[in-house]
């Protein structure tokens, strides 16, 4: 696709269930990141992908976070046993290789979590 | 956690004024990057600036940065009021894959 596309675009949950969040990134892209946002505050890294490369998963903030990118390419966060202090909006970025020098990560629009 | 402080923490101006933010981290970088976020959701890549450069224009933005210092700044000029958002600064430090981002400077520019 044209740029990163994450749903669902908002998801409001009850605390203790589990929700799964999606991110489809830019075709051809190997590097996708996952980072959450809390409310006015700066970014979160929580786990990185790099092709075939055992993920950088040292921002996973407990063991209830997991995250999985399929064939290279779709990658699903996921929340087990959400808590409030969960929520926040996160954020899937793409880029064409990990360690490029050349370019900027690109973004997509965030899935808002809120959990209830 | 965020190695890099944008400083201010929010700018107010009036559109056709220069806007500078600055920036501050810890590690050896490879690279420096200024994202720009509108209403808290996707950021949008601006301009990146390699540790061995010291200077780069793009437009109306003008980044400089000072590796000695550990600093970046982002300067904006003539300001429009569609400059109003939030901007971050990140850092790819040397040996790491990961981006890591400041915590924001948010910038108000009225008509």
């Amino acid at each position: 696709g044209a740029g990163v596309s994450q749903s669902p675009s908002n998801k409001v949950t009850e605390k203790g269930k589990d929700v799964e969040l999606r991110c489809d990134p830019i075709s051809g892209h190997t590097a996708l990141y996952w980072y959450r946002q809390s409310l006015g505050q700066g970014l979160e890294f929580l786990i990185y992908f790099q092709g075939n490369s055992a993920p950088d998963k040292s921002g996973l903030p407990s063991d209830r976070f997991s995250a999985e990118r399929t064939g290279g390419s779709v990658s699903t966060l996921t929340i087990q046993r959400t808590q409030q202090e969960d929520s926040a909006v996160y954020l899937c970025a793409s880029s064409l290789e990990g360690d490029s020098n050349l370019g900027g990560y690109t973004f997509g629009s965030g899935t808002r979590l809120t959990v209830v | 956690s965020q190695q890099g402080e944008e400083d201010p923490q929010a700018l107010s101006i009036q559109e056709g004024e220069n806007a500078t933010m600055n920036c501050s981290y810890k590690t050896s970088i490879n690279n420096l990057q200024w994202y720009r976020q509108n209403s808290g959701r996707g950021l949008v890549h601006l301009i990146l600036i390699r540790s061995n450069e010291r200077e780069k224009h793009s437009g109306r933005l003008r980044v400089t940065l000072d590796t000695s210092k550990k600093s970046s700044s982002l300067l904006i000029t003539a300001s429009r009021a569609a400059d109003t958002a939030s901007y971050f600064c990140a850092t790819r430090d040397t040996g790491f894959q990961k981006l890591v981002f400041g915590t924001g400077t948010r910038l108000l520019v009225s008509p």
